[in-house]
């Protein structure tokens, strides 16, 4: 069974760079055709796509977020990451990574798997 | 404010129906059956429970059902039980290989 584990430092100051790192167990990033990404929520809001990556290198992100945003997975560690530059209080949430095993990029809203998240906190 | 439009909470006594809306564009819900939506519970992370607007992945029970009409879509659950108590969040792919999230509703078992 795929598991997915987030993974990083939970306080980030502002202005500087938030990373996080999603464990994969139970399958291999690079065995066959997926979907590998990041989702945020907010204290008491809703649920935002920051974006996803797919095993064969194919990126997509959300517009508002893309310039700041790298998402990339390393197969000899069995596990993707995120990087979000340049953190304000706004960033501060609940990330939790997620997958799609298949070969459908339009099936990106349907994320089977997903991690049990991790509270990062943007403040100085 | 979320791209997808969904009421703030519904609520329903134990064994009646609840039917929570999900509003887009047709550059989103109306244009496109990639549509989702997720349960959460308090604490939790989301868990898939409708797919391809109707589609229940395995161990869903079939009294959840989905549906749409132009660019709403909408999640109904029958038999409303007291572990239906959740956050409901819709979600869909976008013309421009994005994906929108509604802002969730608060189901409330009365």
């Amino acid at each position: 069974q795929l598991q997915l584990q987030e993974s990083g430092p939970g306080l980030v100051k502002p202005s500087e760079t938030l990373s996080l790192t999603c464990i994969v167990s139970g399958v291999s990033v690079s065995s066959g055709p997926s979907y590998w990404g990041w989702i945020r929520q907010p204290p008491g809001k809703g649920l935002e796509w920051i974006g996803s990556v797919y095993y064969g290198g194919s990126t997509y992100f959300n517009p508002t977020l893309k310039s700041r945003v790298t998402i990339s997975v390393d197969t000899s560690k069995n596990q993707f990451s995120l990087r979000l530059s340049s953190v304000t209080a706004a960033d501060t949430a609940v990330y939790y990574c997620a997958s799609r095993i298949g070969d459908c990029p339009r099936c990106l809203p349907y994320l089977d798997f997903w991690g049990q998240g991790t509270l990062v906190a943007v403040s100085s | 404010q979320s791209a997808l439009t969904q009421p703030r909470s519904v609520s329903g006594s134990p064994g009646q129906s609840v039917t929570i809306s999900c509003t887009g564009t047709s550059s989103d819900v109306g244009g496109s059956n990639f549509v989702s939506w997720y349960r959460q519970h308090p604490g939790k992370a989301p868990k898939l429970i409708i797919y391809g607007v109707t589609e229940r992945p395995s161990g869903v029970p079939d009294r959840i059902s989905g549906s749409k009409s132009g660019n709403t879509v909408s999640l109904t659950i029958s038999g409303l039980r007291a572990e239906d108590e959740a956050e409901y969040h819709c979600c869909s792919f976008e013309d421009n290989y994005r994906v929108l999230f509604g802002g969730g509703t608060k189901v409330s078992v009365l």
